[in-house]
């Protein structure tokens, strides 16, 4: 079956730090996603994007944050000063675009603020 | 209220059991509901889908929405040691994929 890549898989950084945090979608997918899950906590929504553009964001997704796919293969989460409350797994995923249909995620980037 | 609760568990069943996983949700607007599974250092896999109130089943799997009590299940029949993960349970109001999720249940069934 065809898989979300995340890279990478652990990303250590300092607070106040900025990280990039990559994700290769499904080839043929148009709608692309990002959510987080902090340690014991619920998995929650960032952001939704299709088109080159942002589609929905949450209350969390704030300026500190941006997306971006610079090419046709890579979708990117961009923390610009990283807190310590950022630290969190950070989840990819994708979908093809026709109705009602499955939702793939990545493995994840583990992503730890010091 | 939470909008979605779902109890962590952990659950230990023996295998061959018949496992129950259960959420409440307080938001009337969510008209989907899935069930993920989740393996350790993995990321959600998802397992059913199904659209508003009623019974969905594939092959040891079966989901249960009851709009009305807005709750929903999750059965796992003839449970295997691979059934082992977290399953969350997961909602979505639209054709969006906005999804709130439970904070998931640790099963493990033991051979």
């Amino acid at each position: 079956e065809p898989e979300v890549t995340q890279t990478p898989s652990h990303q250590v950084t300092q607070m106040g730090q900025e990280v990039i945090l990559r994700c290769v979608p499904i080839s043929n997918h148009l709608y692309f996603y990002w959510y987080r899950q902090i340690l014991g906590q619920k998995v929650e929504f960032l952001v939704s994007f299709y088109n080159n553009e942002i589609s929905e964001k949450s209350e969390i997704f704030d300026d500190q944050f941006s997306v971006e796919r610079p090419d046709g293969s890579n979708f990117t989460l961009k923390i610009r000063s990283t807190k310590l409350e950022d630290s969190a797994m950070y989840f990819c995923a994708s979908r093809s675009g026709s109705s009602n249909e499955k939702l793939f995620f990545g493995s994840g980037t583990q992503l730890s603020v010091l | 209220q939470k909008e979605v609760e779902q109890d962590p568990g952990p659950l230990s069943v023996p295998e061959g059991a018949i496992v129950s996983l259960n959420c409440t949700y307080s938001n009337s607007a969510f008209q989907y509901f899935m069930w993920y599974r989740q393996y350790s250092r993995k990321g959600p896999e998802l397992l059913m889908y199904t659209y508003s109130s009623g019974n969905k089943e594939d092959g040891r799997f079966t989901a249960q929405v009851d709009k009305s009590s807005k709750y929903i299940s999750l059965f796992i029949r003839d449970s295997q040691p691979s059934d082992s993960a977290t399953y969350l349970c997961a909602m979505k109001e639209g054709s969006n994929y906005k999804l709130t999720f439970g904070k998931g249940t640790l099963l493990t069934v033991n051979p």
